[in-house]
């Protein structure tokens, strides 16, 4: 069966210190990875999504990068954070089940001090 | 106008009781319509699934799509505290993950 990890799970850090979220998915091959934001009160916000090593679209223009170094591992980063990065990020995978479902990672919940 | 209008609630409800959850949205080329469920400090996970309008049935859930008033519905009979968690919609225009747009979440309480 299909798991998708995530980690570090929780994480404090004062702004402009870098960042650096690692998500990885197991029993599945060429899944595409998706990495969401989710602030208080409001819905998931797509950030970065990749159907395949290297390939990275980015959907909003903000401080943060992804890259997909294997084909199962999906990276989050900034190299300065700000703090309106705080949020609950969320790493994703679909695969070739019903079309628009997403397997969540448990998140990761950044707050920026 | 956000594309898709999900009230946040809290709503707290009475164990047993029907609850109904809604969205409208303002495009109308949207075509696949999901309801996901998200308990506390987890990810969102898929629940219901259904395909331009109509109704879909999966035990005590049901969700409704009326594409003429760009609403949709998710409805629990039989509501149990295991129920509780934030409710979000999510639509597509076309079939792929990385098109979907989501609702803002209801957060449903169901008490015992």
């Amino acid at each position: 069966s299909q798991t998708i990890h995530q980690w570090p799970a929780t994480l404090v850090q004062p702004v402009g210190s870098p960042l650096s979220l690692e998500c990885t998915v197991e029993g599945t091959s060429n899944p595409n990875l998706y990495w969401y934001r989710q602030a208080a009160g409001r819905g998931l916000q797509l950030l970065f999504y990749s159907v395949g090593i290297g390939q990275i679209s980015s959907e909003v223009p903000q401080n943060l990068s992804a890259s997909r170094p294997q084909d199962r591992q999906f990276i989050l980063s900034s190299k300065k954070l700000l703090l309106s990065d705080s949020g609950f990020y969320l790493c994703a995978w679909s695969g070739t089940g019903y079309p628009g479902e997403l397997f969540f990672g448990e998140g990761s919940r950044l707050t920026v001090l | 106008q956000k594309e898709v209008e999900q009230d946040p609630g809290p709503l707290s409800v009475p164990e047993g009781a029907i609850v109904s959850l809604n969205c409208t949205y303002s495009n109308s080329a949207f075509q696949y319509f999901m309801w996901y469920r998200q308990y506390s400090r987890k990810g969102p996970e898929l629940l219901m699934y259904t395909y331009s309008s109509g109704n879909k049935e999966d035990g005590r859930f049901t969700a409704q799509v009326d594409k003429s008033s760009k609403y949709i519905s998710l409805f629990i009979r039989d509501s149990q505290p295991s129920d509780s968690a934030t409710y979000l919609c999510a639509m597509s225009l076309i079939q792929g993950a990385q098109k979907l747009v989501f609702g803002q979440g209801t957060r449903l309480t169901i008490n015992p």
